[in-house]
């Protein structure tokens, strides 16, 4: 059974400091894999998907690897600003019912 | 603008009384689903649809039903809701391999 986890679960950095968000799974027999980022009582927004042949994606100041025979990925987010406080929550796909297995999420805090 | 779009965005019920969860995208897209959130567990999958008047169990179905009937459509019905059943939900679609979420369904069964 796919587990997904994601370290830390909480992570307060001054602003304008790069991080790394982690995310693991336990089973390597992905599809893809997708990060999100929800704010306090809204929706998912999609960030980055990163295809199982793919190995990163980059968008603005956010950079996704993927490395699947070892089942992690990172988030990398850039210059760090205020306005990427939220929660990061990774995403695995496997087989062809387009099903999710989500991870807890990252709860970030970037301060000014 | 293409979005998936929810309603009602909180709703407070009591036990038994039969809800309706509307979820409507206006992509034309064929697959979509329903997830809760629960603190601690995460997001799980309720029911999915591949297309129309195709659905099917996802990890958590109990208590709850849906249908397909169009495309554009997704309701998520709970005959009996129960307090358990009180959670943050969210209506997916998926184009190509990236999937899009509603902006979710806070509903409290007291």
């Amino acid at each position: 059974k796919q587990e997904v986890t994601q370290i830390p679960a909480a992570l307060s950095v001054p602003e304008g400091e790069n991080l790394v968000l982690n995310c693991s799974f336990t089973d390597s027999a992905i599809y893809n894999l997708q990060w999100f980022r929800q704010d306090p009582g809204k929706g998912l927004t999609s960030l980055l998907l990163i295809q199982s042949s793919q190995r990163e994606q980059t968008s603005g100041r956010l950079n996704a690897s993927l490395d699947k025979s070892s089942g992690r990925s990172t988030l990398y987010i850039a210059a760090s600003q205020p306005g990427d406080s939220a929660t990061y929550l990774c995403a695995v796909r496997q087989g062809n019912t387009g099903k999710l297995i989500f991870g807890q999420g990252t709860t970030l805090q970037v301060k000014p | 603008e293409a979005q998936v779009t929810q309603n009602p965005r909180y709703l407070i019920t009591v036990t038994g009384k039969k809800l309706t969860v509307t979820c409507s995208q206006n992509m034309n897209h064929e697959y979509m689903s329903w997830y809760r959130q629960d603190p601690g567990l995460g997001l799980r999958q309720i029911y999915y649809s591949m297309n129309v008047e195709v659905t099917d169990k996802g990890d958590v179905p109990e208590g709850y039903k849906v249908s397909r009937k169009e495309k554009r459509n997704f309701p998520l019905i709970l005959e009996s809701p129960s307090p358990n059943q009180t959670s943050l939900y969210f209506c997916a679609t998926k184009r190509g391999a990236e999937q899009f979420f509603g902006p979710g369904t806070r509903l409290t069964v007291l």
